[in-house]
């Protein structure tokens, strides 16, 4: 089966660090983008940063460039989103999804699940 | 950065009427555009991509249409597991999606 597997929750304190996983199955890993995306409660969805795992070429959001770093394994089929310093604000879900490039820049044709991230005190 | 904008927020379609979305782009983006369906408690789904190509094994009552700067996704005929939340993003430059518009039951 084609898929991404993200564990379902992580909950930390403010100032903690913390990295999340993607690992791909079913399909060539090293042969397409992973990218995150994240959904405040109740809110829509952000691009947040997308990398190759093939090369590790990888390119984030302004919004997010320097607050997150996205990396990947492929000999393990896995791509992560960690941070530093985690703040209340970063409470959200977390999705992976695949991206297919047209041209220069991507649709997403899988999603994980998500994980959802609680940052409290 | 391209902003996208869908209307209306919230869309209230009796089942087996047809429901019309609608997402603008602020700048023109060709045929650059995914539609997703985001179920409550679900993650994302790709519904159409290329503007009106529909993503595998997604039913012929969705379609996708528009270029340049407009563009609608219609459901023909809504069945109940189709009231959830859409999605739409463009990939013209770095990917941005709109707010959402909310599908309920009339």
């Amino acid at each position: 089966e084609v898929q991404l597997v993200q564990p379902g929750a992580e909950v930390k304190k403010p100032g903690e660090s913390l990295k999340i996983s993607c690992k791909g199955s079913g399909y060539s890993f090293t042969k397409y983008w992973i990218a995150w995306v994240r959904q405040m409660p109740g809110k829509g969805l952000e691009w947040m940063g997308i990398i190759y795992p093939g090369d590790s070429d990888k390119r984030y959001s302004p919004s997010f460039q320097g607050q997150v770093t996205i990396s990947a394994d492929k000999s393990i089929s896995t791509a992560y989103l960690q941070w530093s310093s985690l703040k209340a604000s970063d409470t959200a879900m977390y999705y992976c999804a695949r991206g297919v490039v047209t041209d220069i820049y991507w649709h997403f044709d899988l999603w994980g699940r998500g994980t959802l991230v609680t940052v409290s005190s | 950065e391209i902003v996208m904008t869908q209307s209306p927020a919230t869309l209230s379609v009796s089942p087996g009427e047809r429901a019309t979305l609608s997402c603008r782009a602020s700048q023109d983006i060709s045929s650059n555009l995914a539609w997703y369906q985001q179920k409550p408690g679900q993650a994302p789904r790709l519904l159409i991509y290329g503007a009106s190509t529909r993503a595998t094994g997604i039913p012929a009552r969705f379609s996708g249409s528009g270029s340049g700067t407009e563009f609608t996704l219609t459901i023909s005929s809504l069945q109940s597991e189709d009231f959830s939340v859409y999605y739409c993003q463009q990939y013209s430059h770095w990917p941005s999606f709109g707010q959402g518009t909310r599908l309920q039951i009339k």
